[in-house]
């Protein structure tokens, strides 16, 4: 089974804190993405990467960035959190035609 | 540049009764389309897909779709209704499996299931 791990599931942040959220596939898969969802607006991309070190802006990439050092591991960074970043975060890794989703790791900024 | 809609944010149900959650989509190129249920609390969960294979595809729980190219629409049916499809559903494009192509997704919408 392919495994798609978000490490934290709930966190809460203050207002102008760097936050980190950390994504891992096992299953060495080149595409990696982050969506956000939100009520209402399903779910929308905001960065995926083809390759290690190689990332492509979504449709909402404002006031984030992400980093790929290694093919496992895709990084969403939020390098000054806002309350209006407060939602789900979806990670996903894709192997041919389907993409796989972690758990998501609900954010609060505060 | 693709898109999809999904018509009806919340359906209703009864127990037993057919399910269609309805989802049209836009592409420029022949779409793979996908349809995903989340539980609550939970991430998303691979239902069904299409991939210019056959155009009635079966997917888990019963659950399956038709790829009507002339209505670009992808709808989910199940026969009957189970209280635990209560959840919500999500119906994804992407224009293919390339490097780089992402899924496009609908805004969702809720099932609700009643006895």
């Amino acid at each position: 089974d392919v495994k798609v791990t978000q490490s934290s599931r709930y966190l809460v942040k203050r207002t102008g804190e760097k936050v980190f959220l950390e994504c891992v596939q096992d299953m060495d898969h080149e595409n990696m993405f982050w969506y956000r969802q939100d009520p209402g607006l399903g779910l929308r991309l905001i960065y995926f990467s083809y390759d290690v070190k190689m990332k492509e802006k979504g449709d909402i990439p404002e006031g984030y960035s992400v980093s790929r050092e290694k093919k496992e591991r895709f990084s969403l960074i939020l390098e000054s959190a806002s309350t209006n970043q407060t939602s789900m975060y979806l990670c996903a890794s894709r192997v041919r035609n389907t993409i796989y989703f972690g758990e998501g790791s609900w954010l609060t900024v505060v | 540049a693709q898109s999809v809609t999904q018509l009806g944010s919340h359906v209703s149900v009864s127990e037993g009764a057919l399910v269609l959650l309805r989802c049209n989509y836009s592409s420029s190129v022949p779409p793979y389309l996908f349809w995903y249920v989340q539980y609550p609390n939970q991430g998303l969960q691979l239902l069904l897909k299409y991939t210019s294979a056959a155009t009635l595809v079966k997917g888990i729980n019963g659950f399956e779709a038709e790829f009507k190219k002339s209505e670009t629409s992808f709808h989910l049916t199940k026969p009957s209704a189970h209280m635990s499809d209560a959840a919500e559903y999500f119906c994804a494009v992407s224009d293919g499996a390339q490097a780089g192509t992402a899924l496009i997704f609908g805004k969702g919408t809720t099932l609700s299931v009643s006895s």
